[in-house]
């Protein structure tokens, strides 16, 4: 299968913990990357490979993965994390890339 | 500092081309993996392309046959030749690449593409 797949619509309290999932057969073999997006804005970068996060990247944010599963958990939510997040990998035949459809976070 | 700035977007009639181009510096574009990523209005990402610094390319299907990934050295600059273009093509056309594969570090700030009779 080469699609990722996101639950459209997250929220959390502001403070609170929210893990953000991504699933897919290509994880089995492939670490998922994830991207936050505000509106009108290129996407960042905010964690990549089995757990690294590129510099400047707050230490709140931290990534797992197990069996077809990918998560981005941001513990301690604060309101300038409310963004669109997607994660992307490479497709089963490790040619391809595919990106999830994205998962909107509310934090209220 | 790296920097990626695409131009070449614009308005197109369907069955049109168009060629983007996306100028880096900051770092080697024949040394590392350049991609190309669209989003359509409202909506999510999509990858579109990628060439690796040995020069192997690669479409997602829908643009296969089409679209042309190839990067000039001498000038440090990524393309994106678009052939045959209808109206699902029009999306804001990013650059990116990074050191890790598939996880994209750089972005540029994107070009519109509209494919509009």
């Amino acid at each position: 299968s080469s699609e990722l797949t996101q639950d459209p619509t997250v929220s959390v309290a502001l403070g609170q913990t929210v893990r953000i999932t991504c699933q897919g057969d290509s994880l089995r073999n492939y670490y998922a990357n994830w991207y936050q997006q505000k509106l009108g804005q290129a996407p960042i970068l905010v964690m990549y490979g089995r757990n690294n996060r590129p510099s400047g990247i707050p230490d709140r944010f931290s990534g797992s993965s197990s069996g077809n599963t990918a998560s981005l958990t941001i513990t301690g939510a604060q309101a300038e994390d409310e963004a669109d997040y997607y994660c992307n990998s490479r497709d089963s035949s490790g040619n391809h890339w595919v990106f999830g459809g994205g998962t909107k976070l509310t934090v209220l | 500092e790296v920097q990626l700035v695409e131009s070449g977007g614009g308005l197109v009639q369907p069955g049109g081309s168009l060629r983007l181009s996306c100028a880096a510096s900051g770092f080697t574009v024949s040394s590392n993996y350049m991609s190309w990523v669209r989003q359509a209005p409202g909506k999510g990402l999509e990858w579109v392309s990628v060439i690796y610094a040995g020069g192997d390319t690669y479409y997602t299907d829908s643009v296969k046959g089409r679209f042309t990934i190839s990067r000039d050295n001498s000038k440090n600059t990524l393309y994106l030749q678009m052939n045959s273009l209808r109206a699902e093509d029009t999306a804001v056309y990013y650059c990116a690449s990074g050191i890790v594969v598939s996880a994209l570090k750089y972005w540029g700030q994107g070009t519109l593409v509209t494919v509009s009779s």
